[in-house]
């Protein structure tokens, strides 16, 4: 099955730590994108990748920082500099075409305690 | 300014009610303009993209049509387990950068 996993589905982070949440997918998509939700408020893209060994800032980038080493994968750190961590965080991909239909991942919540 | 405005935040409707979520937009240069379904605690799920007006798109009980200022998701005879928060999200060209912006959501409940 073709698809976009996102791991750990739970993550619980002290203040002052930084933490890695892990992006795979499996559909050859080229582009790669990182969002985060909170309640009431639509998706924020915070990094997004065209290709490998290439990524651009969202517009949330700040206190965030990714990787794009392998075509697959996609990991997002979240660094002691970001202020309100606390969300939920999805990982998306897309064909070639950036801005194309983009397909999401299960997401990771992340609570900072 | 560009923005993308869905309405209403929240509907609830009877088991069989039809209805329809609003989904407008100020930008110029539309590329596209998505419909996905997302359910508590999950990703969000495509349904359709639309690329200029006058087109439209079924699946099942949903209907998305486009205009040049709006879209709507048309609901008909919905069912408790269509029950979700249903988004879109806008593609478009900005000094000369292309840009995507989701909106903020409408949360469908279907009473059985």
């Amino acid at each position: 099955d073709g698809g976009i996993t996102q791991s750990p589905k739970y993550l619980f982070r002290k203040e002052g730590q930084n933490v890695t949440l892990s992006c795979e997918q499996n559909l050859n998509h080229d582009a790669m994108y990182w969002y985060r939700q909170d309640p009431g408020q639509g998706l924020r893209l915070i990094y997004y990748s065209q290709i490998v060994n290439d990524f651009q800032k969202g517009d949330i980038a700040e206190g965030y920082s990714v990787s794009r080493e392998k075509k697959e994968s996609f990991p997002l750190t979240v660094t002691s500099a970001q202020k309100n961590p606390t969300a939920f965080y999805l990982c998306a991909s897309s064909t070639h075409r950036e801005w194309d239909t983009q397909y999401f991942g299960p997401g990771t919540r992340l609570t900072v305690l | 300014e560009d923005q993308v405005t869905q309405s209403p935040e929240a509907l609830r409707l009877q088991e069989g009610e039809s209805s329809s979520l609003n989904c407008s937009y100020t930008v110029s240069g539309l590329r596209g303009l998505f419909w996905y379904r997302q359910d508590p605690g999950k990703g969000p799920e495509f349904l359709f993209t639309l690329y200029s007006a006058g087109e439209e798109k079924e699946k099942e009980r949903l209907k998305a049509t486009l205009t040049k200022k709006e879209s709507f998701l048309h609901i008909t005879a919905p069912k408790p387990e269509d029950s979700a928060t249903y988004l879109c999200a806008v593609h478009f060209a900005s000094e000369g950068a292309q840009k995507l912006v989701f909106g903020q959501g409408t949360r469908l409940t279907i009473n059985p």
